[in-house]
Formats: structure tokens, C-alpha cells, sequence
């Protein structure tokens, strides 16, 4: 057990819906991070949150947003889901600062139908 | 950007065999290098990393070997048992205030007993 803790653990919506992806990190941890993680894709970088500002954005997609609350939990928001939209969201968390190790937590399998 | 590449795709080796898998990165200033062990249904958990500054590092029966000059670096996992079967994961990050990983495409490691 990491201590990273996702939830939900599956979802399933429909095409045009709106979701929203929950993480707490590790305790005392400052980071999170979010991947995805599909077949043809792979794990893919998608955003950086630390101590609640943005730091560092990849390959996310203008309909995806996320952000990280004083208590440190973050928020994934997919909307104007697609069926390329499948795939299992996971949340990473670092303490931060100089530390640049990453503890996964257990994901999210989300299914657009 | 950071590019990673990682071979092979597949592994089998049989019980007590040695496993040897082979990441090349692309982006010099990349200096944080993790492998983790991605298990069906769960998320990926660190099992070792190496940082620039240090050739090899080995715990137990895995070990992590990094050459900086021709960007590559490998996980070798001796004495291998059945619970190692899993997809293994390599992935690299610079240093900053961003420290996102970039991973490579996974190896399916299984274990023949």
C-alpha cells in the first residue's frame, strides 16, 4: 500500500458526461501528479499540482482540468467525455521541494460508453 | 521533449533465471531514473531508482545500472521468481521544480516455473 488513495476505483458514463477524479496523497506530501494511462498511449504526464498552485502541465487535453485543495487532496475533472476518453487515471504523490520520488496510487478505471 | 524508450516489450525467462530489461532516454538533462512493477489491476510501485549521480545501485536481487554517457540505463532482477511476473516500467525526470516522469512502453516479464 503506497498510501496514495483514489477514488473512485471504477466509473462508467456516457459520451458528452462530466466525472470527477478524487486523490489524497501520501501524508505530508506537498505534490500530486496525474497519469493516464491507455493501451496506445501508454503512461502519459498529464498535470503537476504542489501546495495547491499548478507546476508543470503535459498532454492534457483543454476539456481535463484539475485542481489541489488546502487539505492537499486534488480533483481531476474530465468533461465532454469521448470514448478515447477510456482509460485508467492514476494520482502520484511527492513530498516535494528536492524529492523526486513518486508514489502511485491504485487508479481509476474509467469507461465512456 | 524527454523521449524513453524500453525493450524488450516481452520477457520470458523460467524460475531462478536472470531478467534483464533496457531503457534509453533522449533528454541529457534528465537525471532521476525509476522502475516500477505494474501488477493487473493495481497501480505502479517503485521498486528501485538511481539518480545521475551514481553508476549502480542494487537491492536484494534487483539492481539498476545508469550510463550517462550513452543515455541508457537497465533493471536486472536475479534469481527470479513466479510473483515477478508483472509489467515493468522504466521512466525518467529532470531536475526543477517540475518533476514529471516520462516512461517508457513496459515490459511483460513472465516467470516460467
Amino acid at each position: 500500500d503506497s498510501g496514495v488513495t483514489q477514488t473512485p476505483k471504477h466509473l462508467i458514463t456516457a459520451t458528452g458526461q462530466r466525472v470527477t477524479l478524487r486523490c489524497s496523497p501520501r501524508s505530508g506530501d506537498l505534490s500530486v501528479y496525474w497519469y493516464q494511462q491507455s493501451l496506445d498511449q501508454g503512461l502519459q504526464f498529464l498535470i503537476q499540482y504542489y501546495n495547491g498552485e499548478e507546476r508543470a502541465k503535459g498532454n492534457i487535453l483543454e476539456r481535463f482540468s484539475a485542481q489541489q485543495f488546502p487539505d492537499l487532496h486534488s480533483e481531476l475533472n474530465l468533461s465532454s467525455l469521448e470514448l478515447g476518453d477510456s482509460a485508467l487515471y492514476f494520482c502520484a504523490s511527492s513530498a516535494g521541494g528536492l524529492t523526486d520520488t513518486q508514489y502511485f496510487g491504485p487508479g481509476t478505471r474509467l469507461t465512456v460508453l | 521533449g524527454e523521449n524513453v524508450e524500453q525493450h524488450p516489450s516481452t520477457l520470458s525467462v523460467q524460475e531462478g533465471d536472470s531478467a534483464v530489461i533496457k531503457c534509453t532516454y533522449s533528454d541529457s538533462a534528465s537525471n532521476y531514473f525509476p522502475w516500477y512493477k505494474q501488477e493487473l489491476g493495481k497501480g505502479p510501485q517503485l521498486i528501485i531508482d538511481i539518480r545521475s549521480n551514481v553508476g549502480e545501485k542494487k537491492d536484494q536481487r534487483i539492481a539498476v545500472t545508469l550510463n550517462k554517457t550513452a543515455k541508457h540505463f537497465s533493471l536486472h532482477i536475479t534469481e527470479t521468481q513466479p510473483e515477478d511476473s508483472a509489467v515493468y516500467f522504466c521512466a525518467a525526470s529532470r531536475s526543477g521544480s517540475a518533476r514529471q516522469l516520462t516512461f517508457g512502453s513496459g515490459t511483460q516479464l513472465t516467470v516460467l516455473p
